[in-house]
């Protein structure tokens, strides 16, 4: 059975305090693994795409990283406009846009 | 650039009533799927729509349809509401052909089901 999960589920942080997020994956025929940001009240707004093992991609503080299993998303020096929902989902083979979501890391800078 | 704008931002159903909810894709995305996204929970695929016709569907039952309009609009429809349909339905609008799963979210419809 097709499975996303994402760990922590919730995280605080002081602002300049970095860490990771963590989304494990077990799905039939991985297409990419995409990375998106929720505010509250708002529909996800897109971050990443990742293909392959190996792959890695930045943007401002934020990075992402692709294994087998699992892909992280590093977050350098967060500042509480990094506050957000993070979520991880699957693209399978059935269909390009048939996202499969993990319920998401709610995400807490603290100034 | 005009994003994907959903409407209505809220309604009240009750139980056994019929909804539809609209939505108008991003200028010159011609896909739009749609997401059910219950509170504390991830969005679940319902279906999407490319030329006017359903391509691709989740684990959603019938009750659940929509229609793409040529303009590439969009409408879900949910007949015989349950209580469990409460929830944040979002719209998505991409272009056929373009990146896998790069898709440009609405800020959705919140409905609740009394």
């Amino acid at each position: 059975e097709d499975q996303v999960t994402q760990s922590p589920e919730a995280l605080r942080l002081q602002e300049g305090e970095s860490s990771s997020l963590n989304c494990s994956y077990t799905v039939s025929g991985l297409r990419g693994l995409f990375w998106y940001r929720q505010d509250p009240g708002k529909g996800p707004e897109f971050l990443f795409t990742l293909y392959s093992a190996g792959e890695e991609k930045e943007k401002e503080r934020l990075k992402a990283t692709l294994t087998k299993k699992e892909s992280f998303l590093h977050i350098t020096a967060p500042k509480p406009e990094d506050s957000a929902t993070y979520l991880c989902a699957v693209s399978i083979e059935t269909g390009a846009n048939n996202l499969f979501f993990g319920t998401g890391t709610r995400l807490t800078v603290i100034p | 650039e005009t994003g994907v704008t959903q409407s209505p931002t809220h309604l009240i159903k009750t139980r056994g009533q019929q909804v539809t909810l609209r939505c108008s894709s991003q200028s010159g995305h011609n896909t739009v799927s749609w997401y059910q996204q219950a509170l504390g929970q991830g969005p679940q695929f319902i279906f999407q729509y490319y030329r006017e016709e359903e391509n691709g569907r989740g684990n959603f039952p019938p009750r659940f349809s929509g229609l793409q309009f040529p303009n590439y609009s969009s409408e879900l429809n949910v007949n015989a509401l349950e209580l469990d349909d409460s929830a944040l339905y979002l719209c998505a609008s991409s272009i056929a052909g373009g990146p896998t799963g790069e898709l440009f979210f609405g800020e959705g419809s919140r409905l609740t089901v009394l």
